[in-house]
């Protein structure tokens, strides 16, 4: 079975400074996919970025950037010149390629960006 | 863009009640999922759905049942509400195939009950 991990329950980060948040996973499989959603607080989930196993490159969107280390199953976000509007839940998330649609979520980890 | 909508944002309800939570998308999602969401345990999967009148169990399906009669709607089913469900239930959306690695969430219902 699959289990995504999030270690760090909550962080904080002065504005305009860059933070990482951290996600390992267990996984027998070869080709899956990874993802990170936030949760504002009071407003829907909405998805950060993914990245496909089988790409090597990292996935970026804007000031948002994964570190993706498939040997040592970690993936985690890098946050760059973080906004107030960041503030939220941070979820990280893994789905087999085969199969089903299902996905596997961790704990989550409380980010908290300071004026 | 996607919409997924669920019934009720705040419901309280008493112990032993018949509970309904309605999620409704509006993208022609072949898959529809709830989840539960609690402090320290992130998101844990109730139900999901691939198909019309199709359903699977997810990691807690206990104390819950679902119905899918029409593709746009998902409805979660707590047959008699107990103290321990009290929690934020999301339901989410996710179109079939290799767009279908996305979901969509709702609003997100929170449910006490008393």
């Amino acid at each position: 079975a699959q289990t995504v991990t999030q270690s760090q329950p909550e962080m904080s980060v002065q504005e305009a400074e860059t933070v990482t948040l951290s996600c390992t996973y267990d996984t027998s499989e070869s080709n899956y996919y990874l993802f990170w959603y936030k949760q504002p607080p009071s407003r829907q989930m909405i998805l950060v970025i993914r990245q496909e196993a089988y790409k090597q490159q990292n996935a970026t969107e804007n000031r948002f950037s994964v570190n993706f280390q498939k040997a040592a199953k970690s993936f985690s976000l890098k946050i760059s010149d973080s906004q107030l509007g960041d503030t939220a839940m941070y979820f990280c998330a893994f789905m087999k390629q085969a199969g089903t649609y299902k996905y596997i979520f961790g704990t989550g980890t409380r980010l908290k960006v300071l004026a | 863009d996607v919409k997924v909508t669920q019934s009720s944002r705040y419901l309280v309800k008493r112990t032993g009640e018949k509970v309904f939570l309605e999620c409704v998308q509006d993208m022609d999602h072949e898959n529809m999922f709830w989840y539960r969401q609690d402090p320290g345990l992130g998101l844990r999967l109730i139900y999901f759905s691939y198909d019309v009148k199709m359903k699977e169990k997810g990691d807690i399906p206990e104390g819950y049942s679902v119905s899918r009669e029409k593709k746009e709607r998902f409805s979660l089913i707590l047959e008699s509400a107990s103290t321990n469900q009290t929690s934020m239930y999301l339901c989410a959306s996710s179109s079939g195939g290799p767009a279908g690695r996305e979901q969509f969430f709702g609003p997100g219902t929170r449910l006490t009950v008393l």
